[in-house]
């Protein structure tokens, strides 16, 4: 059964620091992606990634196809970085499975 | 180019009738998802379509279907609703395609309808 976990649920930061989101899969994927849905609903997928690391800014997002782990990093975090960060693993099928998500609250 | 675009936004609707959800996929996307949100199981795949043809579905009951027209666009319909079934339906589009059977697209998503049963 493909399941995806992500920790922790919810994360309170101060405007700054730097912040890590862990997402780990349970099967072998074709491609592990990133979102982020800001209140009100709409979702924007951030990164897609099957091996190694991408950088956009200051999101970083990291993957470790053995251990079947994937990180995203959040530098200099600030309050428009608040969000739930939302990891999917890419089905067979073109579908997504997705994590519960992981809220994100940056304090100025 | 624009994005992805749902109709309605919101949606109120009574349990035992039924409702007819719109997307407009990204022009050239021929692959359009769909997934519904709700605060208790998050979000979970209901089907996907390519070309007209339904690949894959979720685990949902039959009360959920969907088609996709020629031009990409694609419909999802919600039969005897239930309580249940209040929730923020999304709809992702990609280029889609399969590269050996395994899929590397990325999804873009629609604003999503809100759908309350009462």
């Amino acid at each position: 059964k493909n399941e995806v976990e992500q920790s922790p649920q919810n994360l309170t930061a101060q405007e700054g620091e730097f912040i890590t989101i862990n997402c780990s899969y349970s099967v072998g994927i074709s491609a592990l992606h990133w979102l982020q849905q800001h209140p009100g609903g709409g979702i924007v997928s951030l990164f897609m990634l099957s091996s190694g690391k991408k950088k956009h800014g200051r999101l970083i997002a990291t993957i470790n196809i053995q251990e079947k782990h994937s990180s995203l990093h959040i530098t200099a975090s600030h309050p428009r970085d608040s969000a739930v960060y939302i990891c999917a693993q890419g089905g067979s099928q073109g579908n997504l499975i997705f994590g519960k998500g992981t809220k994100l609250s940056v304090k100025p | 180019k624009a994005g992805v675009t749902q109709t309605p936004r919101y949606l109120i609707k009574t349990r035992g009738q039924q409702v007819t959800l719109s997307c407009s996929p990204i022009s050239g996307h021929r692959s359009v998802s769909w997934y519904q949100q709700t605060p208790g199981q998050g979000l979970q795949f209901l089907f996907e379509y390519f070309s007209e043809t339904q690949r894959n579905k979720g685990n949902f009951p039959g009360r959920f279907s969907g088609r996709q027209f020629s031009n990409s666009r694609s419909e999802m319909n919600v039969s005897t609703l239930e309580l249940g079934d209040s929730a923020l339906y999304l709809c992702a589009s990609s280029t889609a395609g399969l590269a050996g059977g395994r899929s590397y697209n990325e999804q873009f998503f629609g604003p999503g309808t809100r759908l309350t049963v009462l």
